[in-house]
């Protein structure tokens, strides 16, 4: 199993362009995340879904958009992206939510200038 | 990170034992995990406690305290290769995860 994989590794990006950053998985787990994470700070919940087709808000959501048309994919959209997107981002999945363990994908580095 | 509380960094030395702390909000407590992440990587699972006392797993070890909203990963015998960041996370009521800012560990020779 590849477990999680993410696309791509590196980008940058001016201000204003868009982009999709894409997230796979094959354990065949229903409850995906999207992540961000800025130095110093704690992981933040950009958005989440509980199976194909159900996706919800997390923490900080104004910026992103995603959709969830299949289990295994979680794309993440940008659009108009701002230098207060510059982060790493991480997809993870599990295969219940709460208790149950997050395996992460090896992150996304986005710069935005 | 919020309502979550770990010291930004930490060092100790090779073959010692270290005690990397986490305090968070009790309100809505479903649960603590411990991640590790080594520097430009992903988070990789370490430890999840939602009962009271210490689970043990080999050379790490996690205790948690539900009522003073407390938790330690304890670390023996280090190794180089322990350097890394240790993140704590809570459980919410909406069984999302609130995690901490992370503890950088420096482990010198």
């Amino acid at each position: 199993n590849a477990g999680v994989t993410q696309t791509p590794k590196f980008r940058i990006l001016k201000i204003g362009q868009s982009m999709t950053l894409q997230c796979t998985q094959d354990m065949n787990h229903n409850y995906m995340y999207w992540y961000r994470q800025d130095p110093g700070m704690g992981l933040k919940l950009i958005y989440y879904s509980v199976g194909a087709g159900i996706t919800d808000k997390g923490e900080v959501p104004n910026g992103y958009n995603v959709s969830r048309s299949t289990t295994e994919d979680f794309p993440l959209r940008l659009e108009l992206a701002a230098p207060s997107q510059t982060s790493v981002y991480f997809c993870a999945s599990s295969s219940k939510e709460g208790s149950y363990e997050q395996y992460f994908g090896p992150g996304t580095r986005l710069t935005v200038t | 990170g919020q309502n979550i509380d770990q010291p930004t960094e930490m060092t100790a030395t090779e073959g010692a034992i270290v005690q990397i702390n986490c305090t968070y909000q009790t309100s809505g407590f479903n649960g603590l995990f411990w991640y590790q992440q080594h520097a430009g990587e992903a988070p990789t699972f370490l430890s999840y406690n939602v009962l009271d006392g210490l689970e043990e797993k080999g050379r790490f070890s996690s205790f948690l305290s539900r009522s003073k909203g407390y938790s330690y990963l304890l670390l023996k015998e280090l190794q180089m290769k322990d350097s890394a960041s240790y993140l704590c996370a809570r459980v919410d009521s909406n069984y999302q995860l609130i995690w901490g800012a992370g503890t950088k560990l420096i482990i010198k020779p």
